[in-house]
């Protein structure tokens, strides 16, 4: 399993941003898949979830609005779009693919991050 | 939100000593806990999920214990490799939380 995020950048707030998530290694279409975000020295953060059709979609409550998670089964590819970013958005971003049904419980593979600095 | 409060924020431990963190949950989670490993500058890893079955290729000196509101993450005989951040997650709600951590440090 690998997956390899991309995307992150210096930008500045209000800004908008698309990360991007390589899967391969397993068979995408299969797992949902997750964002997860880590501010530098802080702690983990769940963003958003997606199920593996797209049917089911969820976000913590603190990013709705501003963050769209999508997935492209066909690319094996999962995205994350953020809109008027502001500096506490200044973090860390991980792909994560779940296990389970649905949203899935966990997650049991992680990619290494990708760095979205929001400043002017 | 489901609010997952983890203590110790951080401990301090030698090599060989028995090491416990909790996690305790805003409301009952059933079974639906999970608990990661992160060490500096690398991905979290999954170490235990729903409480107490652990990963394949995790040390069995890890064990998960707990139900409802309060869980434990017990460490037997503390490993140089073990010297890392603890995070738990909860996965009964669809919005998904984790606690903020608990840093193990050497003593």
């Amino acid at each position: 399993v690998q997956l390899v995020e991309s995307g992150g950048t210096l930008v500045q707030p209000g800004r908008s941003l698309r990360l991007s998530c390589a899967a391969s290694g397993f068979t995408f279409d299969d797992f949902a898949m997750h964002w997860v975000r880590q501010a530098p020295g802080k702690g983990l953060e769940w963003v958003s979830g997606i199920s593996l059709n797209s049917n089911t979609i969820v976000y913590a409550d603190s990013m709705k609005g501003r963050f769209t998670i999508s997935r492209d089964n066909a690319k094996r590819s999962l995205y994350l779009q953020i809109n008027s970013l502001r500096p506490d958005d200044t973090a860390f971003y991980y792909c994560a693919k779940a296990r389970g049904s649905s949203l899935g419980h966990n997650l049991d593979n992680w990619g290494q991050g990708t760095l979205v600095i929001v400043s002017s | 939100d489901i609010e997952m409060t983890q203590s110790p924020s951080s401990l301090s431990a030698s090599v060989g000593d028995r090491v416990t963190i909790t996690c305790r949950a805003s409301q009952s989670i059933s079974s639906y806990l999970n608990w990661y490993q992160q060490k500096p500058g690398k991905a979290p890893k999954l170490l235990i999920a729903a409480v107490s079955s652990l990963q394949s290729g995790v040390p069995s000196r890890f064990s998960g214990s707990g139900s409802g509101t309060d869980f434990t993450l017990t460490i037997t005989s503390l490993q140089p490799e073990d010297f890392a951040t603890y995070y738990c997650q909860q996965s009964y709600s669809t919005r998904w939380t984790f606690g903020q951590g608990t840093k193990v440090e050497i003593k």
